[in-house]
């Protein structure tokens, strides 16, 4: 079967730096995606990546390793409003995405 | 502003009632989905569409049924046949299926209670 893991929950400190890992196993790979959501609200595309290594995007980075199934988001500079669930997502084969049941982000004071 | 609605944003419905939930887009996307989210699960795709007059069962379909007469419009119905419908429903849209850095947008979602 197709799985994605993800930490339930994580806690970090305003102004720290947090890494929020995924692993996957799917039918093929045609790319993986993180999203953050905040808790009633829908979820809002962070970044895509398909090729092996690092894409930077203001605060956070995501890297991938398809040789390993493995990808992290990196948030730096850590705020109140990143308070939130980050969801990886991996398209398959198929081109339909697999999602990862989110980690859970509290940023304490 | 484009972008991608949904209505209601909660919905009650009773046991054996057939209930249909709106997703609307702006966008002039090609393709358009349905997830359910559940609490400690991931997203769940219901049913989704490549084209307009086009759908295809995803892998939670059965109870659920939904039409695309129109480009714009995506409407999910929820039957008397779906066993656990109390959900968080989430409607989302891309410009198309295979395109590369396809990112999916989503509507605000509507919570589904049963009472």
């Amino acid at each position: 079967g197709q799985n994605i893991d993800q930490p339930t929950e994580m806690t970090a400190t305003e102004g720290a730096i947090v890494q929020i890992n995924c692993t996957y196993q799917t039918s093929g790979f045609n790319g993986l995606f993180w999203y953050q959501q905040h808790a009633g609200e829908a979820p809002t595309f962070l970044s895509y990546n398909v090729l092996d290594g690092l894409e930077e995007k203001g605060r956070f980075s995501s890297f991938l390793s398809r040789s390993k199934g493995y990808s992290y988001l990196l948030l730096k500079e850590l705020q109140m409003k990143d308070s939130a669930s980050y969801l990886c997502a991996v398209r398959d084969s198929n081109y339909q995405l697999i999602w990862g049941a989110g980690t859970k982000l509290i940023i304490k004071p | 502003d484009g972008g991608i609605t949904q209505s209601p944003k909660y919905l009650f419905r009773k046991e054996g009632q057939n209930v249909t939930l709106s997703c609307e887009q702006n966008l002039n996307h090609d393709a358009m989905y349905w997830y359910r989210q559940d609490p400690g699960q991931g997203l769940r795709l219901i049913y989704y569409s490549q084209i307009v007059n086009d759908f295809q069962k995803g892998d939670i379909a059965e109870g659920y049924s939904v039409s695309r007469e129109k480009k714009e419009s995506f409407p999910l119905t929820v039957t008397s046949a779906q066993k656990n419908p109390t959900a968080f429903y989430l409607c989302a849209s891309s410009i198309d299926w295979q395109g590369a850095y396809n990112e999916q947008f989503f509507g605000p979602g509507t919570r589904l209670t049963v009472l």
